[in-house]
């Protein structure tokens, strides 16, 4: 098992609800991205955390936005939920150009 | 843009023999390479990384993997398969001068038969 943990483990929203989810880094890591993976698909990259800056981001709309706090903690924040936004949510906590280490995921099914 | 194909949705081997998975990459400029395992309900576990050096790469669980420059290629090997290898196995792929976004292939499910 990796340090890297995610809260809630299952979610259930409503289409055009906002959601908030949450992952704690590997003890040292200070770097935390973020990546959906659709039912069948691997992992697509939403976004990059490093010192509390976003910096790197995939294709996905604005409505998908994050926050990374001084014990580089951090949150996946997504508005407006659309039916495909349904989906299992990934955070990886890396240090520099090491491996991404995973948490477990959130499953969010929007109805 | 960097990107990964895993040419096979499913490999199936008996237990005991030997087993490969395949990844083909294609980068800019040059290749971290990792592999990941999946369990169902689960996230991904890493199992190997390719950064420099040798072009043998030895991981968990008894998996290696061969980077292959010229055919652009970071397979995945095991010399004797278990049945509790059955899962669904990611290769990925990040260019060096990208930060540390990864870019992950479909998917392969292994499928361990006894």
């Amino acid at each position: 098992e990796t340090g890297v943990t995610q809260s809630p483990t299952h979610l259930i929203k409503t289409r055009g609800q906002q959601v908030t989810l949450r992952c704690s880094s590997q003890s040292g890591h200070n770097t935390v991205s973020w990546y959906q993976q659709a039912l069948g698909q691997g992992p697509q990259f939403i976004f990059q955390y490093y010192r509390e800056e976003e910096n790197g981001r995939g294709n996905f709309p604005p409505r998908f936005s994050g926050l990374q706090f001084p014990n580089y903690s951090s949150e996946l924040n997504v508005n407006a939920l659309e039916l495909d936004d349904s989906a299992l949510y990934l955070c990886a906590s890396s240090w520099g150009q090491g491996a991404g280490y995973f948490g477990p995921g959130t499953r969010l099914t929007v109805l | 843009a960097q990107s990964v194909a895993q040419p096979e949705d499913q490999v199936n081997v008996a237990e005991g023999n030997p087993l490969t998975v395949k990844c083909t990459y294609s980068v800019s400029g040059n290749p971290y390479l990792f592999w990941y395992v999946q369990y169902p309900n689960r996230g991904l576990q890493f199992l190997l990384k390719y950064i420099t050096g040798d072009n043998l790469v030895k991981g968990s669980y008894g998996f290696e993997a061969e980077f292959n420059k010229s055919q652009t290629s970071f397979h995945l090997k095991k010399p004797s398969a278990l049945v509790s290898d059955s899962a669904l196995y990611f290769c990925a792929v990040r260019d060096k001068g990208a930060g540390n976004m990864l870019t992950f292939g479909g998917g392969t499910r292994l499928m361990v038969k006894p």
